[in-house]
């Protein structure tokens, strides 16, 4: 579908749980991020990495702790979410600096979070 | 700043008819603008992008929108609607790695 993975596409949680989510791109794109979409609000940008650095930090929770080991690779790790954090996460690609200045990201399928 | 408005949160269209998605967007200089699809519990696709080749933009799926700098409007459009055209579709201006999402609006078919 695109060149944007993500697993595990549904997970379900207890609040005590440690879970990783994992993010993988095979597009050669230079930056990453993670988004939030809950029901009924807006598209919530919660991180983003540029050449592996972590460029942006939107106030998000410390219960959510992102990694990004290389440029292909991103993951969100989660530890005492609330049932608040229950939403769909969407992980995009994009590559900084085309030649034709058009950077458009690219999803993946998202992984629908659940947490009991 | 910059910053995207979308005017409508639902439309309704019966299959066969135009469709119309209202954007309106503010930035300090030429932005990059987008519309992506999203469809029940799946990711964002891209649609179409804003070049400044041209102001009418040809997308995917028959859907067309035109960059219009006066009034800062970039309207998704497309002649005639199909069922499987049903989904929340997003606006977006974005500045290198920065990106502008509007709150999206819901498309309904109607048969």
């Amino acid at each position: 579908e695109t060149g944007v993975t993500q697993t595990p596409r549904h997970l379900v949680m207890g609040m005590t749980n440690k879970k990783s989510l994992k993010c993988e791109q095979h597009l050669g794109h230079n930056a990453m991020y993670w988004y939030k979409q809950s029901a009924k609000k807006p598209l919530e940008l919660m991180f983003v990495y540029s050449l592996e650095e972590r460029v942006e930090n939107n106030s998000v929770p410390s219960r959510f702790s992102p990694e990004c080991p290389n440029s292909s690779h991103l993951f969100l790790h989660l530890h005492t979410l609330q049932p608040e954090d229950s939403a769909l996460y969407l992980c995009a690609s994009s590559q900084s600096s085309s030649p034709s200045g058009i950077n458009e990201q690219f999803f993946g399928p998202g992984t629908r979070l659940t947490v009991l | 700043a910059q910053s995207v408005t979308q005017l409508d949160s639902h439309v309704s269209v019966s299959e066969g008819t135009p469709v119309l998605l209202r954007c309106n967007y503010s930035s300090s200089y030429s932005p990059s603008l987008f519309w992506y699809v999203q469809h029940p519990n799946k990711g964002l696709q891209l649609l179409l992008k804003y070049t400044s080749a041209a102001t009418l933009v040809k997308g995917i799926n028959g859907f067309e929108a035109e960059f219009k700098k006066s009034e800062t409007s970039f309207h998704l459009t497309k002649p005639s609607a199909h069922m499987s055209d049903a989904a929340e579709y997003f606006c977006v201006v974005s500045n290198g790695n920065q990106f502008y999402f509007g709150t999206g609006t819901s498309l309904t078919v109607i048969p």
